[in-house]
Parts: structure tokens; C-alpha cells; sequence
């Protein structure tokens, strides 16, 4: 079983939809969580930490559910920019230094 | 200002060959790491760096790959006898310093073919 696991869609959504991803996780050691937006052919790029109180940025919520080991990121009124993969993320690692990845949950917003 | 840098952008390679990756990270950051994007994966890390030494090449998926930064700054990836199963996205992310909160900031990538 891998250590992050999500939902790899695809989610098409008409713009202004609201649309939710989940992921879990298996260590239950990771101590910090993230989520990470790549476009199609370029690098990752870090979107939002996910806190236990649940946080916001804008028409982004993320939230983390430490008792199921569940992470979850909304977004409200879609853009066709946020056209892209949402990768799910759990730091872990003796150090706290090793990003693992989900595999992704792609989005495509159509106008 | 400028970001992780990494060349070549693009390498094909024949089955057997050797290749270096080069990672020029943001300016001042003392961590450094790898990662490797296959089609449809999401990055797995390879080798993690702190200053000049490998502080953890738990990643490293066999003996064939190795990594150095002589210098506490650049480092080089380096694949011998290169396989198919090689091929993919080496990634290279940079931290001002490392473990915790501190955002890795994330290369283009360099796109490994192997023939």
C-alpha cells in the first residue's frame, strides 16, 4: 500500500463548480502535510500546508483529519487556470525532510 | 530572483550509457534534494543533501545511481549503465535549510529517455 494515496480522477468541472480531492495516508509518524500544484510538463509547485484547525487561502480550504489520517483540499468558483494535478503530500523521514507524494488528482476546468 | 536551475533539460540515452544531471540551487540554500517523476507517478525521493554530505540516500534505488555537491552547492546526479526503467523526470529541490517547515522549491526537471 502506498504511503499517500488519492483519487488520480480525472475531475472535470464546469467553471465555477465547486470541487473537492481527498487523500489518505498510511504513516501515521508524518507530521506535516501539504498540498502541491503541477501543470502539465512542469514542476511541482507548493499550492498550501494543510493544518489540524484547517486553513484557507482564498477560494482554497484544506483541511487534515489526523484520527483517520485524511487530508482533503476544496476549491470554490473553479478557474480554468486551476486547470492542473493536485498532488497530495506528507513530510516524513527521520528528519522531517522527505516529501512523499501522492500520485495526483487531475483537474481539468471547462469553461 | 532565480529559481532551482537544472541541465540538460532533455537527455536520450542508449541502454548501457552514462549520464550526469547537474542542480544549481537557490542561492544560499544549504539543503538539497532529489526526486524522480515517472509517467503518471507522483515525484519519489531519491537523496537528500545537507551542505556537502548525503545526510540520507535511502532512495537511491540501487547502486548504479550516485550523487554528489562537492561544494555545498551544485551537485550532480549520476546514473551508470543506464537501463530503461531509468527513464523519467529527475527533479532537484532546494530548502534554505533542512527538515521542518522550510518549502522545497522545485527545479523544471531534466527528462531522462533511455533507448
Amino acid at each position: 500500500r502506498k504511503e499517500v494515496e488519492q483519487d488520480p480522477g480525472p475531475f472535470n468541472v464546469p467553471e465555477g463548480a465547486t470541487v473537492a480531492f481527498n487523500c489518505t495516508y498510511s504513516n501515521s509518524a508524518s507530521q506535516s502535510f501539504f498540498w502541491y500544484r503541477q501543470d502539465c510538463r512542469k514542476e511541482p509547485k507548493l499550492l498550501m500546508s494543510v493544518y489540524s484547525s484547517g486553513n484557507e487561502d482564498g477560494r482554497f480550504t484544506a483541511q487534515l483529519n489526523r484520527a483517520s489520517q485524511y487530508i482533503s483540499l476544496l476549491i470554490r468558483d473553479s478557474k480554468l487556470s486551476d486547470s492542473a494535478t493536485y498532488l497530495c503530500v506528507a513530510l516524513s523521514g527521520a528528519g522531517s525532510y522527505q516529501l512523499t507524494f501522492g500520485k495526483g488528482t487531475k483537474l481539468s476546468v471547462i469553461p | 530572483g532565480a529559481g532551482v536551475s537544472q541541465t540538460p533539460s532533455n537527455k536520450v540515452t542508449e541502454k548501457g550509457k552514462y549520464v550526469e544531471l547537474r542542480c544549481d540551487p537557490i542561492s544560499g540554500h544549504t539543503a538539497l534534494y532529489w526526486y524522480r517523476q515517472s509517467l503518471g507517478q507522483g515525484p519519489e525521493f531519491l537523496i537528500y543533501f545537507q551542505g556537502t554530505g548525503a545526510a540520507d540516500d535511502s532512495g537511491l534505488p540501487n547502486d548504479r545511481f550516485f550523487a554528489v555537491r562537492p561544494e555545498g552547492s551544485v551537485s550532480t546526479l549520476k546514473i551508470q549503465r543506464t537501463e530503461r526503467g531509468d527513464s523519467a523526470v529527475y527533479l532537484c529541490a532546494s530548502s534554505r535549510a533542512g527538515g521542518g517547515q522550510n518549502e522545497q522549491f522545485f527545479g523544471p526537471g531534466t527528462r531522462l529517455t533511455v533507448l
